[in-house]
């Protein structure tokens, strides 16, 4: 079975500060991995999905890279800001039971200081 | 495109009182639809998967005659809580997943329902 687990449970930066954030899973039979932010009493919204062919995807200044090999995934943050502050949950799929659900990490709560 | 909603986006109730969500995939037929749940500080969990027309598959643990879920359409999934009790205020997220080109074997989340109950 699926499982997902990401690194460091929380983080707090500067502002202005590059950032790792990291996700491992141990089922790499996975077709893409998502990368998804969550603020306090909101849904989430998606970041960033990439596919298995990929290696990398960027939006703005977020970049996900994807290992199947290793398991792993990372969303790298540039420059970070205040309101980058949120939840961010990767969340891998599982095709061995209930037909593709996600599986989500716990979270890494990032703080960013002004 | 792809756009998920649920309705309400919250709801109070008193114990013992059945409280029904709907989620609807908007722009998209959506074949397959999942029910989280999320406590305070916890990740989402699947309760369970709902296919168009047939019988919804629960997880280990989910109360099947206690969450009723059904998936009428292909843009329509409901949840309904019976018998609500505070243990059951959680956080519930749908997710669709479709047919159409750009949206197949991708998940698209509604913005959640806070269900609390008293």
């Amino acid at each position: 079975k699926q499982e997902v687990t990401q690194i460091p449970a929380a983080l707090s930066v500067p502002e202005g500060e590059n950032l790792v954030l990291n996700c491992s899973f141990t089922d790499s039979a996975i077709y893409n991995l998502q990368w998804f932010r969550q603020d306090p009493g909101k849904g989430l919204t998606s970041l960033l999905l990439i596919q298995s062919s990929q290696r990398e995807q960027t939006s703005g200044r977020l970049n996900a890279s994807l290992d199947k090999s290793s398991g792993r995934s990372t969303l790298y943050i540039a420059a970070s800001q205040p309101g980058d502050s949120a939840t961010y949950l990767c969340a891998a799929p599982y095709y061995g039971g209930s037909q593709g659900n996600l599986i989500f990490g716990k979270g890494t709560k990032l703080s960013v200081k002004p | 495109g792809a756009v998920v909603s649920q309705h309400p986006s919250w709801v109070i109730c008193k114990s013992g009182t059945s409280v029904k969500i709907e989620c609807r995939s908007l722009d998209f037929q959506a074949t397959t639809m999942f029910w989280y749940r999320q406590f305070p500080k916890q990740s989402l969990m699947l309760m369970a998967t709902s296919n168009e027309g047939s019988k919804a598959t629960y997880e280990q643990g989910v109360e099947k005659d206690k969450f009723l879920i059904n998936h009428a359409s292909l843009t329509l999934s409901t949840l309904t809580v019976t018998s609500a009790h505070p243990e059951d205020s959680s956080f519930y997220i749908c997710s669709a997943r479709g047919l159409r080109r750009g949206v197949r074997d991708t998940q698209y989340f509604g913005p959640g329902t806070r269900l609390t109950v008293l």
